[in-house]
């Protein structure tokens, strides 16, 4: 158990719909980062957000949206979902601020887009 | 700009037999490596890291990694297979000195035969 915990664990939804994945970082971890896993594209990074704010920015789509709240879970938003969205998501999240430090990775929220 | 590669999408041992999964990173400037392992429908989990210092790194479950330099690369090792140790194994690279957005390889399954 990373301590890392992720909602809801499997979605299925159609196109065109909205859907709203949850992460709890681990107790005391500041940064939560979001990756989408895919057959053709691997691990893809999303965004990082650090206390709150937002630190970095990777692959996401304009349709995709996320933010860190004040007790530190963090929310993905995916619109308009498209049958290529279709995707294990994972949050991570990480203890510090040194580049030395390890990801705790949740065990993912599979979304199926029908 | 940081990239891995690993190569082989899938590595097949017998049970007792070497593991060797090969990852060759580049990085303009001292990179900081991770080997994690991804058991089915579960999260990542790091294996090992090498930051500074030995160049041979050990980790969890007898396995261990070797950073050359001079070869850009940072390969997995294991003496003897198990089959708990089926499962998919990501390299991972982050630079010292930059942001923390750890860039994944596109990961290798290892299948273990009886």
């Amino acid at each position: 158990d990373s301590g890392v915990t992720q909602t809801p664990k499997h979605l299925i939804t159609a196109t065109g719909q909205r859907v709203t994945l949850r992460c709890s970082p681990r107790s005391g971890d500041l940064s939560v980062y979001w990756y989408q896993q895919s057959l053709d594209q691997g691990l893809q990074f999303l965004i990082q957000y650090y206390n709150g704010e937002e630190r970095a920015k990777g692959n996401i789509l304009e349709r995709f949206s996320a933010q860190q709240f004040p007790d530190l879970h963090s929310e993905l938003n995916l619109s308009s979902l498209e049958l290529g969205d279709s995707a294990l998501y994972f949050c991570a999240s990480r203890t510090g601020t040194a580049n030395t430090g390890e990801l705790f990775f949740g065990e993912g929220s599979r979304l199926t887009v029908l | 700009a940081q990239s891995v590669t690993q190569l082989g999408s899938h590595v097949s041992v017998s049970e007792g037999a070497l593991v060797l999964l090969r990852c060759n990173y580049s990085s303009s400037v001292p990179p900081y490596l991770f080997w994690y392992v991804q058991y089915p429908n579960q999260g990542l989990q790091l294996l090992l890291k090498y930051t500074t210092g030995a160049t041979l790194v050990k980790g969890i479950n007898g396995f261990e990694a070797e950073f050359k330099k001079s070869e850009t690369s940072f390969h997995l090792t294991k003496p003897s297979a198990h089959m708990s140790d089926a499962a998919e194994y990501f390299c991972a690279v982050t630079e010292s000195g930059g942001s923390y957005i750890p860039t994944f390889g596109r990961g290798t399954s290892l299948i273990v035969h009886p």
